[in-house]
C-alpha cells in the first residue's frame, strides 16, 4: 500500500518563479509533516516541517501549506533560485506508531538561470 | 564529529561477496536509522535502533541483510552474498529524540554500493 504520493516527479522553473510540490497521504495517524532537500551526492536534509495544528508555516522563501481534511500538504518555494535545484522529498511521520519516516518518491527540481 | 559519517563512501564488490557498511551517528543521538535509495528513487526504510530497545527490523528486504549497533554509537549494516539488485546508496541517519517528538533525522552522505 502506497501511503505517500508525491507530485510532480520533476519540475522545471525559471529563476524567480514559484515552485510547488505536493504530497498526499493516507495514514491519518501522521502528525508531523517534513520536507527534506537532497543535493546530488549528499544525504537528505530537513528543510521545513509542520505539525497539523497549523495550516501554514513560512521560513524565508519556503512555505508549507497543510490541508488536513484533504490529507495533503505542499511545499512552495518563492523566488526560486538555481541553488534550489535539488530533489525534494515529503516524509510524513507518526510519532505514536511508526518509527521511521515514510518518504515520498521525490521531486527533482531544476531552476533555470 | 560534526555530523553523521559513513564509510566507505563507495564500494564495488562482486556478486556473492559479503559487504559491511559503517555508520557513525552524531554523538548523543539515541536513534539510528538505515535506509536504501535506489537510483532516482525515494528512500526505503531498512532498520531502526532506539537506545537499548530491540531494533525494528521490519524493513530489511531479506535475511541476507543484518545490522548491529554498539550501545548508542557505531552501527554496521552487513549484506551477505550480495546480488546485483543490492546496488544502491545506503543512507544512515540519526536523531536525538527518536519516535516521540518526530525528531529531525540527520543523514550521512551515504555509501554507494555497486555489485557487479
Amino acid at each position: 500500500q502506497q501511503q505517500v504520493k508525491q507530485s510532480p516527479q520533476s519540475l522545471i522553473v525559471q529563476k524567480g518563479g514559484i515552485s510547488i510540490i505536493n504530497c498526499a497521504y493516507e495514514n491519518t495517524a501522521f502528525d508531523y509533516f517534513p520536507w527534506y532537500q537532497q543535493f546530488p551526492g549528499k544525504g537528505p536534509a530537513l528543510l521545513i516541517a509542520i505539525r497539523p495544528d497549523v495550516s501554514e508555516k513560512k521560513e524565508g522563501r519556503f512555505t508549507i501549506s497543510f490541508n488536513k481534511s484533504a490529507k495533503q500538504f505542499s511545499l512552495h518555494i518563492m523566488d526560486s533560485q538555481p541553488g534550489d535545484s535539488a530533489t525534494y522529498f515529503c516524509a510524513p511521520f507518526s510519532s505514536g506508531s511508526a518509527r521511521q519516516l515514510t518518504f515520498g518518491s521525490g521531486t527533482q527540481l531544476t531552476v533555470l538561470p | 564529529g560534526a555530523g553523521v559519517s559513513q564509510s566507505p563512501s563507495n564500494k564495488v564488490t562482486e556478486k556473492g561477496k559479503d559487504v559491511e557498511l559503517r555508520c557513525d551517528p552524531i554523538s548523543g543521538h539515541t536513534a539510528l536509522y538505515w535506509y536504501r535509495q535506489r537510483l532516482g528513487q525515494g528512500l526505503e526504510f531498512l532498520i531502526y535502533f532506539q537506545g537499548n530497545s530491540a531494533p525494528d527490523k521490519s524493513g530489511l528486504p531479506s535475511d541476507r541483510f543484518s545490522a548491529e549497533r554498539t550501545g548508542e554509537s557505531v552501527s554496521t549494516l552487513t549484506i551477505q552474498r550480495t546480488q546485483q539488485e543490492d546496488s544502491a546508496v545506503y543512507l544512515c541517519a540519526s536523531s536525538f529524540t527518536g519516535t516521540s517528538l518526530g525528531g529531525t533525522q540527520y543523514f550521512g552522505p551515504g555509501t554507494r554500493l555497486l555489485v557487479l
